[in-house]
């Protein structure tokens, strides 16, 4: 069974400083790679794909992918009280579907 | 990215009733998805809505109770069959288009009494 997993959290940060999620992936096959942000009672937003090994930036937002541990991370620089949410990671090996979820994150930053 | 458009946004229904909930998007999709969502838990996938021929539904849905159409490339719509309590979650459309990157709708929040 495909699975993708991730701290449940919370995970407090306080207001500044570098917040790191991470996720894991049991399927070796997996192509794509994707963080989501959800805020409460909102459905889930695209924050970043990555497809390659190495480091994603974007903004404040950097994903960092290692195939061979089979392990994708999301780092939030300058953290805000507004990056409170949860952060859902998902995974999928074939071209726009199968997705496979993660549990979520649930991330608080602290003012 | 497209725009998503789901109606209702929320609803309270009676139990035993149906609900027809729609998903519209602004741009032909190659993929639509319905998921649910439960309080505090993430996404399950309840089927993919294929255009012009019956769902693929996953392990646990069944089209008696979640039949989906989707008679084109931009529209779908999911109805909540015979609904219990039970039944009770955040109902969300999602869409893949040119690229394989996902995107969700604002989602329908459904209560059943």
């Amino acid at each position: 069974q495909k699975e993708v997993e991730q701290n449940s959290g919370p995970l407090s940060v306080p207001e500044g400083a570098i917040a790191s999620l991470n996720c894991t992936y049991s399927d070796r096959g997996s192509q794509s790679f994707f963080w989501y942000r959800q805020y409460s009672g909102k459905s889930p937003e695209l924050i970043m794909f990555i497809y390659s090994n190495g480091d994603k930036e974007d903004g404040r937002f950097t994903a960092q992918l290692n195939k061979a541990s089979q392990y994708v991370s999301l780092l939030i620089r300058d953290s805000q009280p507004s990056d409170s949410a949860t952060y859902l990671c998902a995974v999928t090996r074939d071209y726009g579907q199968n997705f496979v979820f993660g549990p979520g994150t649930r991330l608080s930053v602290l003012p | 990215s497209a725009v998503i458009s789901q109606k209702p946004s929320r609803d309270i229904c009676q139990r035993g009733t149906s609900l027809t909930i729609q998903c519209q998007v602004d741009s032909q999709v190659t993929m639509m998805f319905w998921y649910r969502q439960q309080p505090g838990q993430s996404l399950t996938l309840i089927a993919t809505a294929n255009q012009g021929s019956e769902a693929t539904y996953e392990s646990g849905f069944v089209i008696d109770k979640f039949p989906i159409s989707r008679p084109n490339l931009t529209f779908s719509t999911l109805t909540v069959s015979n609904m219990s309590p039970e039944d009770s979650s955040i109902y969300l459309c999602s869409v893949v288009g040119t690229t394989d990157t996902q995107y969700f709708g604002p989602g329908t929040r459904l209560t059943v009494l």
